[in-house]
C-alpha cells in the first residue's frame, strides 16, 4: 500500500473547533492532492500543495507537506457543520502524467 | 461549463451480464481515470486512459476493460459481471502532470 496506518478513519467535533487530518505515504511524490466527498457525490479538489510547497492556505483550510518524512497534513480552523464530508489526500505517483493513488480518507462530523 | 458526465446513475444487472459504463468530459483533458469506491477502501484506481487508444492498466484492473476512441470520451466494460464488482464507480479526467482531477458524480452498480 502507499499509505501509511495512521491515518485515521473517522473523526467527530463540535461547530467552532479547529481539526487536522494528518497522511502518510510510502512512496515519493512531487504533489499532495486534498479532496472533500460529499455524501452522494464524486470528490472534489479543495488543495492541491506541491513539493516546493511547505504549506498552503485556502479560506479555512491549511494544508501542509513535508516531504522528508513523506507526510501531508489538512487543517480546518473554526470548522462548520457544512464541513462535514469525507476527506481524502492523493498523492501523484507519475511525474509526467496524472497518476491519483487515494488514501482511505477520514471521514469528519461536525455537529452543533 | 467544466463537466465530466456519467451514465447511468444506477444500474442493477444480473450475475454473468455484460456491463457498459459510460463516461465524457468537456474539458479537452488527455488523462481519464476509472475508480471503483467500496465502504473503507477509499478509491481504487481501476485503469487510467493518457489519450485516444492509450490505457493504461491500474491498481485493480482484474474483470474489467476500457475503451477510449475519442478524447471526450472514456468507457468502461465488465464482461460478464460478477456480484463482487457491486460498487460505485467514478470516472475522472485531468490534465497531465500533476493538475486537479474532476470527478463524475458517480454510477452505484449492483450485481444480483
Amino acid at each position: 500500500s502507499q499509505w501509511g496506518e495512521e491515518n485515521l478513519q473517522a473523526l467527530s467535533i463540535q461547530e467552532g473547533e479547529d481539526v487536522t487530518m494528518n497522511c502518510s505515504y510510502k512512496t515519493y511524490t512531487t504533489v499532495v492532492h486534498w479532496y472533500r466527498q460529499d455524501s452522494g457525490r464524486g470528490p472534489a479538489l479543495i488543495i492541491l500543495i506541491r513539493s516546493n510547497e511547505r504549506e498552503k492556505r485556502s479560506g479555512r483550510l491549511r494544508a501542509t507537506l513535508d516531504t522528508s518524512s513523506q507526510s501531508s497534513s489538512l487543517s480546518i480552523t473554526a470548522a462548520q457543520c457544512e464541513d462535514t464530508a469525507v476527506y481524502f489526500c492523493a498523492t501523484d505517483l507519475s511525474s509526467s502524467f496524472s497518476k491519483l493513488v487515494f488514501g482511505q480518507g477520514t471521514s469528519l462530523s461536525v455537529v452543533p | 461549463d467544466m463537466k465530466v458526465t456519467q451514465m447511468p446513475r444506477y444500474l442493477i444487472k444480473r450475475m454473468g451480464e455484460n456491463v457498459l459504463l459510460e463516461c465524457g468530459q468537456d474539458m479537452s483533458h488527455e488523462t481519464m481515470y476509472w475508480y471503483r469506491q467500496d465502504p473503507g477502501l477509499g478509491l481504487q484506481l481501476i485503469y487510467i486512459s493518457y489519450d485516444v487508444d492509450s490505457n493504461s492498466e491500474g491498481d485493480i484492473p482484474k474483470g474489467y476493460r476500457v475503451s477510449r476512441k475519442k478524447r471526450e470520451h472514456f468507457s468502461l466494460i465488465l464482461d460478464s459481471a460478477k456480484t463482487n464488482q457491486t460498487s460505485v464507480y467514478f470516472c475522472a479526467s485531468s490534465f497531465p502532470g500533476g493538475a486537479e482531477v474532476f470527478f463524475g458524480k458517480g454510477t452505484r452498480l449492483t450485481v444480483v
